[in-house]
């Protein structure tokens, strides 16, 4: 079974540029999820789908980020216009309700963004 | 949410037995216990959770004494291959993981020869 995938695995761009990552979640997951670590700080919650829908974006720091999930499947957070402080690591996780009831999340390799 | 605190980092060496202790004084009654472990350039890997008492995988051993403030991550037998970042997570644990997770620093284990 193919693990939670993202692309791209680098990503370059200078400050005002924008920038649109994505995630494919594991077949059958439900719950999709974003998180982000910048340099030097701990990994920290973006938002939650759930399907298509967005169950939680309390995390998301402003509006310079919109994440997507169109028809429930993969998803893409969009970064416009970047700025220098959005360097960072950006990783997606997927989880399934039918997952013997512990929360284990599946974590994709991370996105590396380096704003210029 | 409760917070967690852990050690920055530990050492070891090859075949020994690691306990890493994670503090989490204001663990509510519905809040979970989940250790994840993060390998350099990957995501974070779910390692084991436990409510109370003791839990065993494959992986690793889980002890939670009773009034849960702390809990203890133990891997027997550590090799070059456990060096990694080892996060301790305490939240509501709904069924299919539909939480968002929270991180604290995590504790950096260097394992040696």
């Amino acid at each position: 079974e193919a693990g939670v995938t993202q692309f791209p695995s680098h990503s370059v761009i200078e400050k005002g540029q924008t920038v649109t990552l994505r995630c494919d979640p594991i077949s059958g997951h439900d719950n999709l999820y974003w998180y982000r670590r910048v340099m030097g700080k701990e990994i920290k919650f973006l938002l939650h789908f759930v399907k298509e829908s967005k169950q939680d974006e309390s995390g998301m720091p402003n509006n310079r980020f919109l994440a997507e999930r169109t028809g429930g499947t993969y998803s893409t957070l969009k970064v416009q216009p970047a700025e220098l402080e959005d360097s960072g690591v950006y990783f997606c996780a997927s989880s399934s309700p039918g997952t013997s009831g512990r929360n284990e999340q599946f974590f994709g390799p991370g996105t590396r963004l380096t704003v210029l | 949410l409760a917070k967690t605190t852990q050690p920055i980092s530990m050492d070891s060496y090859e075949g020994q037995e690691v306990n890493i202790t994670c503090s989490h004084n204001n663990i509510a009654t519905n809040d979970y216990i989940t250790w994840y472990q993060q390998f350099p350039s990957q995501g974070p890997r779910f390692i084991i959770q436990g409510y109370k008492t003791k839990v065993t995988n494959e992986v690793a051993s889980l002890f939670i004494p009773a009034d849960r403030k702390s809990s203890t991550l133990s891997l027997p037998r550590v090799s070059l291959s456990d060096t990694a970042v080892y996060y301790c997570l305490v939240g509501d644990s709904l069924g299919g993981g539909g939480n968002k997770l929270t991180f604290g620093t995590g504790t950096q284990l260097k394992v040696e020869l």
